[in-house]
C-alpha cells in the first residue's frame, strides 16, 4: 500500500524565520510527487517534482527530491504570515489513477 | 467557469438525512476526482471519473456513497443516512485527458458539511 509520511505535523515560528517541512513516501511506480499549500479548503499548486537532485525554486519557496532516499523537502526562507497554512505532499504513481496525500503541515506564522 | 465550482460551500444535515453535493469541473476537463478530508486526516480519494469510461470507485467508504457525472460534465456526489463520521470537507478537482503537469490538476473550494 503507498504511503506518504509528511513531518512535523504542525510547526509554529515567528516571522522571518526559515522552516523545512519534510516528505517521505513509499510508492509502487512513482511518477511525481507534488506540493500543495491548502489554505481554508482548496489547494494550490506549489511544484512538482519528478528527478532527484534538481531543485525548484519559487520566490521564498525551493523544493528537492530525493528519490535514492525516498523524500522530498519543501524550504520557506524568510516567512511571513501569510505562509500560514497547511502544506500537503502528494505523490501520483503509475500504479492507479488516484493522488496519494499525505496529511499535512500545519503551519502557523507569528508576527 | 476559470474554476472548479462546488456547491454547496457549506451543509448542515440531521444523521440520517441524505445529502447531494455537485462540483462542476473545468469546462473539457475529462478527469474529475471526489476526494474528502476530514479533521486532521489527510485528503482520502473517494472516486474518478474520465471521460465515458467504468469510473474508479475504489474509494468509496460504503454503500451510502454514490456518485455520478452526467454529460461527462457536472458531477454529483450523494451520501445516504448521513452518519456523524461522514462530517469532513468534500472536494473536487479536474484536470484535462493526460494531465500530469503542474497546471493540470485544478481544485474547487469544498463543501463542508456538517452531520448533527
Amino acid at each position: 500500500e503507498d504511503k506518504v509520511v509528511q513531518s512535523p505535523l504542525s510547526l509554529v515560528v515567528h516571522e522571518g524565520d526559515t522552516v523545512t517541512l519534510n516528505c517521505s513516501y513509499e510508492v509502487t511506480n512513482f511518477r511525481s510527487l507534488l506540493w500543495y499549500k491548502q489554505e481554508k479548503k482548496a489547494p494550490t499548486f506549489l511544484f512538482m517534482l519528478t528527478s532527484s537532485g534538481i531543485e525548484k525554486k519559487s520566490g521564498r519557496l525551493s523544493s528537492i527530491l530525493d528519490k535514492k532516499e525516498l523524500f522530498s523537502i519543501l524550504n520557506i526562507t524568510a516567512t511571513q504570515t501569510g505562509d500560514s497554512a497547511i502544506y500537503l505532499c502528494v505523490i501520483n504513481s503509475n500504479s492507479g489513477y488516484a493522488l496519494n496525500f499525505g496529511k499535512g503541515t500545519s503551519l502557523l506564522v507569528t508576527p | 467557469g476559470a474554476g472548479v465550482s462546488q456547491s454547496p460551500s457549506n451543509k448542515v444535515t440531521e444523521k440520517g438525512k441524505d445529502v447531494e453535493l455537485r462540483c462542476d469541473p473545468i469546462s473539457g476537463h475529462t478527469a474529475l476526482y471526489w476526494y474528502r478530508q476530514s479533521l486532521g486526516q489527510g485528503l482520502e480519494f473517494l472516486i474518478y471519473f474520465q471521460g465515458n469510461s467504468a469510473p474508479d470507485k475504489s474509494g468509496l467508504p460504503s454503500d451510502r456513497f454514490s456518485a455520478e457525472r452526467t454529460g461527462g460534465s457536472v458531477s454529483t456526489l450523494t451520501i445516504q443516512r448521513t452518519q456523524q463520521e461522514d462530517s469532513a470537507v468534500y472536494l473536487c478537482a479536474s484536470r484535462p485527458q493526460g494531465g500530469d503537469r503542474p497546471y493540470g490538476y485544478t481544485f474547487g473550494s469544498g463543501t463542508r458539511l456538517t452531520v448533527v
